[in-house]
């Protein structure tokens, strides 16, 4: 069975400063990985994703995502956080029968 | 994308009682799916909605709690039934429009307190 880590509950970052949020996940085929952001009171938003090809992805808002395949890593990072981008993060592997498996997700604060 | 709408949006309701979540989409998708976000926890998928077919549930939940409907390929009901104070979370619908490219998107989510 699948699994996602994301070893960071909480993150805190000052404004303007770069960010790198880890996601590692367990998956015995090639994973189709992806990020989402949730807002307070808001669904899911997707990020980035990726399925093959290169390993660095670009997402909405300004976010990337780098796969490395040796590290079973997925990592998500901005290089300028906006006040506006605190919120809860969260990665997933899609598995079989397509359902998603999710990590436990990391909450960003941005200090002004 | 899709536009997914989903209602009620929240809901407080009394203990023993059911609530039905609406699950609307704009056009017609292969898969869909509800979950269950309890506070400060991560997602966990509940059950697959099959179109014209029983649910399929993952471990821990049955239909009898939680009875799922997918009578065509835009809509889907999740019902929460007997409630407990246990059951207050958010319920999100997603669904997948393609099998072979999957992208799940989500609706808003009902959040749903139990008293």
């Amino acid at each position: 069975a699948q699994s996602v880590t994301q070893p960071d509950i909480h993150i805190t970052v000052s404004e303007g400063a770069s960010l790198e949020l880890r996601c590692n996940y367990s998956y015995g085929a090639t994973p189709y990985l992806f990020w989402y952001v949730q807002s307070p009171g808001q669904g899911l938003q997707l990020l980035l994703k990726y399925f093959s090809g290169d390993t660095l992805v670009q997402g909405i808002k300004g976010f990337e995502a780098e796969f490395k395949r040796s590290q079973s890593s997925f990592n998500l990072r901005k290089p300028s956080v906006h006040w506006s981008d605190a919120a809860e993060y969260f990665c997933a592997v899609r598995g079989g029968g397509n359902k998603l498996t999710f990590g436990t997700g990391t909450q960003l604060k941005v200090e002004l | 994308s899709a536009v997914i709408s989903q209602k009620p949006s929240r809901d407080i309701c009394q203990r023993g009682t059911s609530l039905t979540i609406q699950c609307q989409v704009d056009s017609q998708v292969t898969m869909m799916f509800w979950y269950r976000q309890q506070p400060g926890q991560s997602l966990t998928l509940i059950a697959t909605a099959n179109q014209g077919s029983e649910a399929t549930y993952e471990s821990g939940f049955v239909i009898d709690k939680f009875p799922i409907s997918r009578p065509n390929l835009t809509f889907s009901t999740l019902t929460v039934s007997n409630m407990s104070p246990e059951d207050s979370s958010i319920y999100l619908c997603s669904v997948l429009r393609d099998r072979v490219y999957p992208e799940a998107f989500f609706g808003q989510g009902t959040r749903l307190t139990v008293v």
